[in-house]
């Protein structure tokens, strides 16, 4: 069984300051993780992976993340905030390689970002 | 641009009544799973298609059914609809072969029941 939870269902930041979203997991098998952002009245876009390569993963528009197996955390960053990336961010896990459960993803309830000028 | 497309956009139906929900994955995907988002809430995995079986289902009632066709295109079907379906739909495609690939999504359908 997986979970996700996001803590801070609303995260507000001044532009230019650091962006930190929380997620941890709960998951019986190596997970592979994921983040994902929306935009009002849009689908996903995928940010960054892990994969069990590197636990920091870098991905698109400055955001990075860091698996920690003994927090059982991956935290969203992003050093500084701009105005554009105020949307919605959403965790998911899925099981990694074994059986056929990859690509079941479990998402978290999501974490508004809000950034102010 | 992520070469899932979903139709349509935008759909209003009334209790009781059936709809279907059409996608089409990215090319060369093999795999197809649908989610549910409600207002407010993280999407809720509904079901995988892999090479036209089905994968693996969530907590869905079976009145939520799907098909995926040759072409790796896929349909959710959803029966006597009921005002708490009233949600954005979403398409994930990725390639199975290899754990960690890409998981891509579509725009997604808003359904509308009254």
């Amino acid at each position: 069984a997986q979970s996700v939870t996001q803590l801070g269902s609303h995260v507000s930041v001044s532009e230019g300051a650091l962006v930190l979203l929380r997620c941890n997991y709960s998951s019986s098998v190596p997970p592979y993780l994921f983040w994902y952002v929306q935009y009002p009245n849009q689908g996903l876009q995928l940010l960054l992976k892990y994969t069990s390569a590197a636990t920091l993963v870098k991905g698109i528009n400055g955001f990075e993340a860091e698996f920690k197996k003994s927090e059982t955390s991956f935290h969203l960053t992003k050093p500084s905030a701009h105005m554009s990336d105020a949307a919605e961010y959403f965790c998911a896990v899925t099981p990694s390689a074994g059986g056929t459960s990859y690509g079941k993803l479990t998402f978290g309830q999501g974490t508004i970002l809000t950034v102010h000028p | 641009e992520t070469g899932v497309t979903q139709s349509p956009t935008h759909l209003i139906k009334t209790r009781g009544q059936q709809v279907t929900l059409r996608c089409s994955s990215q090319s060369g995907h093999n795999t197809v799973s649908w989610y549910q988002q409600a207002l407010g809430q993280g999407p809720q995995f509904i079901f995988q298609y892999y090479r036209e079986e089905e994968n693996g289902r969530g907590n869905f009632p079976p009145r939520f059914s799907g098909l995926q066709f040759p072409n790796y295109s896929s349909e959710l079907n959803v029966n006597a609809l009921e005002l708490d379906d009233s949600a954005l739909y979403l398409c994930a495609s990725s390639l199975y072969a290899g754990s960690g690939n890409t998981i891509y999504f579509g725009e997604g359908s808003w359904l509308t029941v009254v």
